[in-house]
């Protein structure tokens, strides 16, 4: 069981650029979710995604971000015109299911804007 | 509303124990524990359901007190590889959407 694969690992996008980041979940899992974190801070939710339906984005700037997770693929953060203040390592993690599941997480996607 | 982790960072020498605590202000249906490395992705460690349980995971144990929406983390007899950033997270209503605490940096000294 390869676990939830993220990538690119590293991403460097000059401002006003696009960031696509890929995630896909461990087998068998269906709930995945998105989190930021800043360098020596914590883990921010962003989104919550099922097979082709967001659960909750209230945690995702309503401006320039956008998630989905589509029957067939890997779910995808995308950051339109990046600003430096989104440079952050992004974090998926899915889940068996809800309730009684611990999160399984990626390594991340750590983004840099210059 | 984000959980409250206490200490923010502890030093401990080999073979010491240590406890983070996570309060919430809000009731919980559940809390998870996990722990970061530098560089690296959070490692799931344990959950606990309300109703008060307490877990075990080698030296590494946990509590939750349901009344008081509090869970901690015992790490006994500590060992260099317990190093890292340990956070907790917590959810209110079994949707398994987790709030994460700011963490607690803990350092193990040979």
């Amino acid at each position: 069981n390869a676990g939830v694969m993220q990538n690119p690992r590293h991403l460097v996008r000059r401002r006003g650029q696009e960031a696509r980041l890929r995630c896909s979940p461990m087998k068998g899992h269906s709930h995945v979710y998105w989190y930021r974190q800043l360098p020596e801070e914590g883990l921010k939710f962003m989104v919550y995604l099922q097979k082709e339906n967001i659960i909750d984005e209230s945690g995702m700037p309503k401006e320039r971000f956008s998630a989905e997770f589509p029957k067939e693929g890997p779910s995808i953060l995308r950051i339109q015109q990046v600003v430096r203040g989104d440079s952050a390592a992004y974090f998926c993690a899915s889940s068996l299911a809800t309730g009684n599941y611990g999160y399984t997480f990626g390594s991340g996607t750590r983004l840099t804007v210059v | 509303q984000q959980p409250v982790q206490s200490p923010q960072a502890v030093i401990l020498r080999e073979g010491e124990d240590a406890v983070i605590n996570c309060s919430s202000s809000k009731a919980l249906y559940s809390v998870h524990w996990y722990r970061q490395k530098h560089g690296e992705a959070p490692v799931f460690l344990m959950i606990l359901l309300k109703g008060g349980e307490q877990k075990g995971h080698d030296k590494i144990s946990a509590s939750f007190n349901e009344k008081k929406q509090q869970s901690s983390l015992y790490l006994t007899a500590s060992q260099l590889s317990y190093s890292g950033t340990y956070f907790c997270g917590t959810d209110l209503d079994s949707g398994n959407m987790l709030t994460f605490g700011g963490g607690t940096r803990l350092m193990v000294k040979p």
